[in-house]
Formats: structure tokens, sequence, C-alpha cells
């Protein structure tokens, strides 16, 4: 079963709204990071936070990490229409290389 | 910089026909990997590359065989095409610190849509 759980599975706001997808996964991590995907298109990195790290920005992103209930968040504030994607939580376990696992991941629609 | 290309773009395969993906990067990236993804799905990992000369099986591998030929390049192989192996497939490669043991962000090419009829 894959590690990486997001919800919820599908999101629809006005732009200008805040927009939060959560994650959960399930063994411990050294990394938890954020992908965007465009329809059709291949994924984007968007963020990168560390185990020891609570809480991380990148613009109008915030990601926060709870490694106590193995869960993240992905907040996008002041949502525009382009950012209408698909966005995946992702994490890796280490068994002599990093085997990467992706959540089903949260459909994010924007209305103009 | 191209970063990751994939080839073909689109295939149409019939069902026990034979093909091979291709994958090459440029950033000179040591891992590498291959995904499949089913729509309203996530990414499944099918093999993956953690370096040169090494692969190792991800979540769904029957069916696929993978070869890493060189630094730049890792090919996906269908040897005998199934329906169920429908899917967009993505390359994407990363540099990784196993002493850290922490993965990098990974980059992705654009994607093979495969239909196999």
């Amino acid at each position: 079963s894959q590690q990486g759980e997001e919800d919820p599975q599908a999101l629809s706001i006005q732009e200008g709204e805040n927009a939060t997808m959560n994650c959960s996964y399930k063994t411990s991590i050294n990394n938890l990071q954020w992908y965007r995907q465009n329809s059709g298109r291949g994924l984007v990195h968007l963020i990168l936070i560390r185990s020891n790290e609570r809480e991380k920005h990148s613009g109008r992103l915030r990601v926060t990490l709870d490694t106590s209930k193995k869960s993240s968040s992905l907040l996008i504030t002041a949502s525009r229409a382009a950012d209408t994607a698909s966005y995946f939580c992702a994490t890796a376990l280490y068994t002599g290389g990093f085997k990467t696992i992706f959540g089903a991941g949260t459909r994010l629609f924007v209305k103009a | 910089n191209a970063g990751v290309t994939q080839t073909p773009k689109f295939q149409v395969l019939k069902t026990g026909q034979s093909m091979t993906l291709q994958c090459a990067q440029d950033m000179n990236h040591n891992s590498m990997y291959w995904y499949r993804q089913d729509p309203g799905m996530g990414l499944r990992l099918i093999y993956y590359s953690a370096s040169e000369g090494t692969t190792d099986k991800g979540e769904v591998p029957n069916g696929y065989n993978v070869s890493r030929l060189n630094k730049r390049e890792f090919s996906l192989r269908l040897e005998s095409a199934a329906p169920s192996q429908t899917s967009v497939y993505f390359c994407a490669s990363s540099e990784a610190s196993a002493g850290a043991m922490e993965l990098y962000e990974q980059y992705f090419g654009p994607g093979t849509r495969l239909t196999v009829t």
C-alpha cells in the first residue's frame, strides 16, 4: 500500500482563497516532499521539509510537518487560477537505494 | 540543459508486442526511476536505479525489465504488453545522499502515454 495518502481527494475554491491539503505517511522519514502536476504533464518539485523541521515557507506555499502524527500539510495562500493542478506528497524508504512512494494526490481547482 | 527526456511521447501496442521506453538525463544524477500513473491516481514506482550498474524493484515491477545503460540513460522494457499496462509512464532522476540517507528532489520527464489494445 502507498505510504503517502493525501486528503481531500479534490478541492474546489475561489481565486484569492487559501487551499490546504494534508498528507499522512506510515514509517519514519528523513524528509517529505510536495510536488505539483499540471494536467498531462510531469511532476514539478515544490518544497522539501526535513524530519527535524516543523514548518517551511516558499513564496505562497507553507508546509508543516508533524512527525509524531506522521502527517504534513501544504497551504497555498491567496490562490490563483494558475494553481489549478494535482498536488502529491512523496516520501522515500532507504533500502540500499531510495524507494520513493507517492500518495494518490489532491486535485485542486481554483475558480477565477 | 534538457533535463529529463523521454521517448516516445505516445505509443499504441497490441497485446503481446514488446517495446522499450527510453529515458535520459543530463544533470549527472546518480539515481533514476520509472513510474506509472493510472487515471486519477498517484505515481507507482516500477523500478529504480540508485547508481550506474544497479537496479531494484519498486512497488509494481511485474511485466517490466530495466537497463541502466550508463549514468545518463535508464530504459524500461515491456516484453509482452498487456492491456493492464495501459498507463502514462514517467522517468525521473535525482541526487541522493546514502550517507545522510536523504533523497533530494526528483526531476521528471514529460511522460510516455502508452495504450495496449
